[in-house]
């Protein structure tokens, strides 16, 4: 199993309240991404990462923000936590750009309730 | 529009039965890869099989098959011999080798059910 660890697994806040979930990956693997899954939408990316301090946005990113200061971390930070933000969160990791290469190892999701 | 497009909210099979879950794609890049993962309820995500768009043979593994028809732009999985730990969410993907870092693109999945 590739080695990826999320961080907290589940998690009930409040809304207007910041939250970060952590993926930690032993892999190095350069490529890291944040998706979401919500029932009826599959899983839609919200932010990936490239490389240490390389990130962009995906399709849903409004209301999130990345960091990831090591090739091990990439951070998913709700600034100010909505009732529509909750969900389970994935992040995943791949080696490289390549088609092949970009099958993703997932961690094992993170649910966020938003109270 | 959707680039993956699968059409089974749910699908029931008995056990030792075949069957095909559908899913059809958009691009025009000439270069894609095609995923299937499987999600059973404990929640993890499962990679199952990989089809390259310049692959002429249908990918198989194990029990999977992917039926891959590029002129009609679909790549339907096929368990074969289905069993009761295949009841799951199955989910198909899609990258493309224009599409910026290889990142996935997923269709709102099918529900599948093996009953004995």
């Amino acid at each position: 199993d590739a080695g990826i660890t999320q961080s907290p697994r589940h998690k009930v806040t409040e809304t207007g309240t910041p939250v970060t979930l952590r993926c930690h990956q032993t892999e190095n693997h350069r490529y890291m991404y944040w998706y979401r899954q919500d029932p009826g939408h599959g899983l839609r990316l919200i932010h990936y990462s490239y490389g240490v301090k390389d990130t962009d946005k995906g399709e849903v990113s409004d209301g999130y923000s990345v960091s990831r200061s090591k090739t091990e971390d990439f951070l998913l930070t709700l600034e100010s936590a909505t009732s529509s933000q909750t969900s389970v969160y994935f992040c995943a990791i791949s080696e490289g750009t390549t088609v092949r290469d970009t099958e993703a190892f997932f961690g094992q999701g993170t649910r966020l309730t938003v109270v | 529009a959707q680039k993956i497009t699968q059409t089974q909210p749910g699908m029931f099979v008995q056990e030792k039965e075949a069957v095909t879950l559908d899913c059809t794609y958009d691009t025009s890049d000439q270069s894609y890869g095609l995923f299937w993962y499987k999600q059973p309820s404990s929640g993890e995500m499962i990679f199952l099989i990989y089809q390259g768009s310049y692959d002429e043979q249908n990918a198989t593994e194990g029990r999977y098959s992917l039926n891959f028809q590029k002129a009609r732009k679909s790549a339907n999985l096929v368990i074969s011999a289905s069993q009761l730990g295949d009841s799951a969410m199955y989910f198909c993907a899609m990258n493309e080798r224009g599409s910026t870092l290889g990142r996935l693109y997923f269709g709102r999945g099918t529900q599948l059910t093996v009953w004995p």
